[in-house]
């Protein structure tokens, strides 16, 4: 998988986006970049993905530079729910070999 | 209505011991994952099958093995439990082909006493 940089952790008010960023300076030309977050005690629960248009839909949306070597994920209403570890993933092979998670952002939603 | 479901949800028992976690979705996949997420909270794919192959990760025991009886389960035997297996396991799945999707289950937590 290509490698991704996210910043450790990151703070953000209750009701203002929250705008996550990562770099994927290595990314190939038909990688997909996904994001998915994982809540305390449970699973990862997959967010948005994309490759080069942005995306949206109902949990959040994808900005991704027009070179594809960095992506913001943005939760436009954070709610205190939405504090989890984000994890920024750009899978060789689509994926279908599994997902190389890394250490993620750790998002706090502050009332 | 759950999705992937794993049981069970904690699983304590002593070492030397075989164990075996069950998934199963009812996503209509035909694929799916089992992922191993140690104490630091690092995520790693043990994983991925479908009923054409199966992927295992290179690291993973051989004490470690998938069963999948039909394309909606994948359960995971290991056999002479040690310590160092105590983590939090996870069942994910997906449809088959690239740049799908995997939707996860709530892990099963194995502690080794």
């Amino acid at each position: 998988d290509a490698k991704t940089t996210q910043p450790t952790s990151m703070d953000c008010a209750e009701g203002r986006a929250a705008n996550l960023p990562c770099n994927h300076s290595t990314i190939s030309g038909n990688e997909y970049v996904y994001w998915y977050r994982q809540i305390h005690s449970q699973g990862p629960q997959y967010i948005i993905h994309g490759l080069k248009n942005n995306e949206t839909n109902e949990m959040a949306s994808l900005i991704i530079t027009e070179d594809r070597k960095s992506s913001t994920l943005i939760l436009p209403h954070a709610t205190l729910r939405d504090t989890a570890v984000y994890y920024c993933i750009v899978p060789s092979g689509g994926g279908a070999d599994g997902l190389t998670f890394g250490k993620g952002t750790h998002l706090i939603i502050q009332p | 209505d759950t999705a992937v479901s794993q049981t069970p949800k904690y699983l304590v028992t002593q070492m030397g011991n075989d164990k075996s976690i069950k998934c199963e979705q009812n996503l209509g996949h035909d694929t799916m994952y089992w992922y191993k997420q140690d104490s630091k909270k690092f995520l790693k794919i043990m994983f991925s099958y479908n009923n054409k192959e199966l992927i295992i990760n290179e690291t993973v025991p051989n004490r470690f093995s998938p069963k999948s009886p039909d394309k909606a389960h994948l359960n995971l035997h290991i056999n002479s439990l040690e310590l160092g297996d105590s983590a939090v396991y996870f069942c994910a799945s997906s449809l088959s082909g690239s740049n799908q999707p995997q939707h996860f289950g709530d892990g099963t937590r194995l502690s080794i006493l």
